[in-house]
């Protein structure tokens, strides 16, 4: 059973531009997580998805940021226009329900 | 909204000392889980505590939940190069699904 697996494991973008992040969650896990992580720091819950619905997004930015968890295909974390300040590690967890949480490897996002 | 403090941020050993990295809440916590997380690494879960004063061990981690279910610690006896990462509670919140709020983490350095 694969782990969860998100790509790329690196991002580079110029501010402005867009990173579309993906996350495929283990087989049989439905639920979803993304966190975000800034250097030296812990992580921070973003948004709480299951398949074709957000259920908790109260840790995402207002702005610039979104997710989605469709039927078919991975999660994407999507952030519109980059800023210097959303270079972080994005990590993705899934669990089965209510338990405990798988996470992958993250992505490492570089906005210059 | 939920927040769970960890100390300290930074703990240096030497190879065979104890360490101890503790959390704490103001108000009562329905679980709490334990990550470890390796330099350039991910999250990866080491237990959850759920009933009031229970204590787990895994070799030579031990891990505590108090009596008033407000705080935790993570206790490992004579530390190993391999122990070396960054050891993170989470909290558990309640509500069907387990969204995690982070504790910043104990940062473990271990001189051989």
């Amino acid at each position: 059973n694969a782990g969860v697996m998100q790509n790329p494991r690196h991002l580079v973008r110029r501010r402005g531009q867009e990173a579309r992040l993906r996350c495929s969650p283990m087989k049989g896990h439905s639920h979803v997580y993304w966190y975000r992580q800034l250097p030296e720091e812990g992580l921070k819950f973003m948004v709480y998805l299951q398949k074709e619905n957000i259920i908790d997004e109260s840790g995402m930015p207002k702005e610039r940021f979104s997710a989605e968890f469709p039927k078919e295909g991975p999660s994407i974390l999507r952030i519109q226009q980059v800023v210097r300040g959303d270079s972080a590690a994005y990590f993705c967890a899934s669990s089965p329900r209510g338990s405990e949480q798988f996470f992958g490897p993250g992505t490492r996002l570089t906005v210059l | 909204g939920q927040q769970v403090m960890q100390i300290p941020q930074y703990q240096h050993v030497q190879e065979g000392e104890d360490f101890t990295t503790y959390c704490n809440s103001s108000t009562t916590l329905s679980n709490i889980q334990w990550y470890k997380q390796r330099p350039g690494g991910h999250p990866v879960f080491l237990i959850q505590l759920v009933k009031s004063g229970e204590v787990k061990k895994q070799k030579r981690l031990t891990f505590q939940f108090g009596e008033a279910k407000k705080n935790s610690s993570l206790h490992i006896t004579a530390t190993q190069t391999t122990d070396v990462g960054t050891y993170f509670c989470a909290v558990g919140l309640s509500g069907g699904y387990n969204k995690l709020i982070f504790g910043a983490g104990t940062r473990l350095a271990v001189h051989p």
